[in-house]
C-alpha cells in the first residue's frame, strides 16, 4: 500500500459519539486525500490536503473535518456520527518529487470499515 | 461538473477471452488518465496509467486514450479468473492533484 497506514482498519461506533480516522504516509508525498466509498457512488472525495495545514473541501464535506499538522499526518475526524456516515474510509496520497516516476499517480491506504450503529 | 462515467457493468468474459473495459470523460482539460483494480474488500490499486493519445501496453494490459472523443478504454489479454474484479477509470487535469473517479465496472472471468 506504498507506504500508507490507514488506522484503524475497522471501527463500531454510536450515533452521535466524535470519530478520528488516520492516515499516516512515508513516502513524503505532498498531497494527501480523503475518500468514501459507498456501492453505486463509488469513490467520493471528502476533503484533501496540499501541504501542511493546507486543506480543501472535496464534494461530500458536510459532517467532516480534518487536520494535518505534519507532513506526513492526514486526520479525519466525524464530530458527530450519524448513520449515513457508515461506509468505507480511503485515504490517498501523490504528487511525488516532480519528474520522478508516477509523481503524478494516486496511491490508496488499505481502507477503514466504519459502521455507525 | 467533471465526470468520468463507466458502464458499471457487470461484465462476464470466458477464461482466455478479451476484456474490453470502457470510460468516457466530460472534461478536456484532463491530462492524465489512470486504470485501478479493486479486489472486493480491497483498495483500489493502480494497474495502468496513460497520458499520450494511442495504445499503452503492459503485459496482459493494454490502456487506449482518444483525447479527441474524450474517451479511455482498458483491453484485458487471456482473461484469467484472477482478473475478476472491479476496475476504475480516473483522469486528472494538468496540475496533476485532482482526481475524478467512475463508479467502476465489475469484470467476473469465468473459468
Amino acid at each position: 500500500d506504498a507506504g500508507i497506514t490507514q488506522s484503524p482498519r475497522h471501527k463500531v461506533t454510536e450515533t452521535g459519539t466524535p470519530v478520528t480516522l488516520r492516515c499516516h504516509q512515508t513516502e513524503n508525498h505532498r498531497y494527501m486525500y480523503w475518500y468514501r466509498q459507498d456501492p453505486g457512488h463509488g469513490l467520493r472525495l471528502i476533503h484533501y490536503s496540499y501541504g501542511v495545514k493546507d486543506t480543501d473541501k472535496g464534494e461530500v464535506s458536510d459532517g467532516y473535518s480534518v487536520s494535518r499538522s505534519k507532513t506526513e499526518d492526514f486526520l479525519l475526524t466525524l464530530e458527530s456520527a450519524t448513520s449515513s456516515q457508515t461506509s468505507v474510509y480511503f485515504c490517498a496520497i501523490s504528487g511525488g518529487l516532480a519528474g520522478d516516476r508516477g509523481w503524478n499517480i494516486q496511491y490508496f491506504g488499505a481502507g477503514t470499515r466504519l459502521s455507525v450503529l | 461538473q467533471k465526470e468520468v462515467e463507466q458502464n458499471s457493468g457487470p461484465l462476464s468474459v470466458p477464461e482466455g477471452a478479451i476484456a474490453s473495459l470502457n470510460c468516457t470523460y466530460s472534461d478536456r482539460g484532463s491530462q492524465s488518465f489512470f486504470w485501478y483494480r479493486q479486489y472486493s474488500g480491497k483498495s483500489p490499486e493502480l494497474i495502468m496509467s496513460i497520458y499520450s493519445n494511442g495504445d499503452k501496453e503492459d503485459g496482459r494490459f493494454t490502456a487506449q486514450l482518444n483525447k479527441a472523443s474524450q474517451y479511455v478504454s482498458l483491453l484485458i489479454r487471456d482473461s484469467q479468473p484472477s482478473d475478476s474484479a472491479t476496475y476504475l477509470c480516473a483522469a486528472s487535469l494538468e496540475t496533476g492533484n485532482q482526481f475524478y473517479f467512475g463508479t467502476g465496472t465489475s469484470l467476473t472471468v469465468i473459468p
